[in-house]
């Protein structure tokens, strides 16, 4: 039973344009969603979350849009740079026995071309 | 950087050894937890730990045990490797800033032939 789905394996944008990377969710318990970047051979790094109170959160060229009647959430890159070439994680946390649990999507690769 | 180191970083074992991974932290977390990435998988949860000697499982313990006996460590034992326990194994910290994210190791990519 995968509760956080992503449904599109790989995503190409060219430089400059927007990126928007997808994630549905099935649980209407999760608390707080977050966004992961992975390279190759490093670990996931924390990219920017969102807590389910909101529906949206800003950073820089980064933007997560919730759509709590949905269950889904975006990430939405502008604009998209080389470097921003990676596999994306969504996550969302679960309070579960009195401790946080997080439930990883399957991810998206972003290929940014220049 | 959360201070976060993962040993050994690469590992080719055979069927039906034991294997051990480490986890080391060097900020007092009190959380850690330890996932697997697969390809179609994405990355899910083995254990986790909310303290030391308190662990607890997560999604796909079975074949994976795990001990804290400081606060520092965390390790992952495989009793007795499977060509299925092929991945990438990473470890991560919750920190208790607002934002609750988790903080990742570099990883271990374990090979059991």
């Amino acid at each position: 039973d995968q509760q956080v789905k992503q449904n599109s394996p790989s995503l190409s944008v060219q430089e400059g344009r927007i990126s928007i990377l997808n994630c549905d969710y099935t649980n209407s318990m999760f608390d707080y969603f977050l966004w992961y970047k992975k390279y190759p051979a490093e670990g996931p790094t924390f990219l920017i979350s969102i807590s389910s109170i909101k529906d949206k959160n800003e950073d820089g060229r980064f933007t997560v849009f919730l759509n709590k009647s949905a269950k889904h959430l975006s990430l939405h890159i502008v604009p998209s740079q080389p470097g921003d070439s990676a596999v994306y994680f969504c996550a969302a946390r679960l309070l579960t026995s009195g401790t946080y649990k997080y439930i990883f999507g399957t991810g998206t690769r972003l290929k940014v071309l220049a | 950087d959360a201070g976060i180191t993962q040993s050994p970083r690469h590992k080719v074992t055979e069927t039906g050894t034991p294997v051990t991974l480490r986890c080391h932290q060097t900020e007092n977390h009190r959380y850690m937890y330890w996932y697997r990435q697969d390809p179609g998988h994405g990355l899910r949860l083995i254990h986790y730990s909310y303290g030391v000697k308190d662990t607890d499982k997560g999604e796909v313990s079975d074949g994976y045990s795990v001990s804290r006996s400081k606060t520092e460590d965390f390790l992952l034992t495989l009793e007795s490797a499977t060509s299925s326990q092929t991945s990438v194994y990473f470890c991560a910290i919750r920190t208790s800033g607002s934002w609750n994210e988790q903080f990742f190791g570099p990883g271990t990519r374990l090979t059991v032939l």
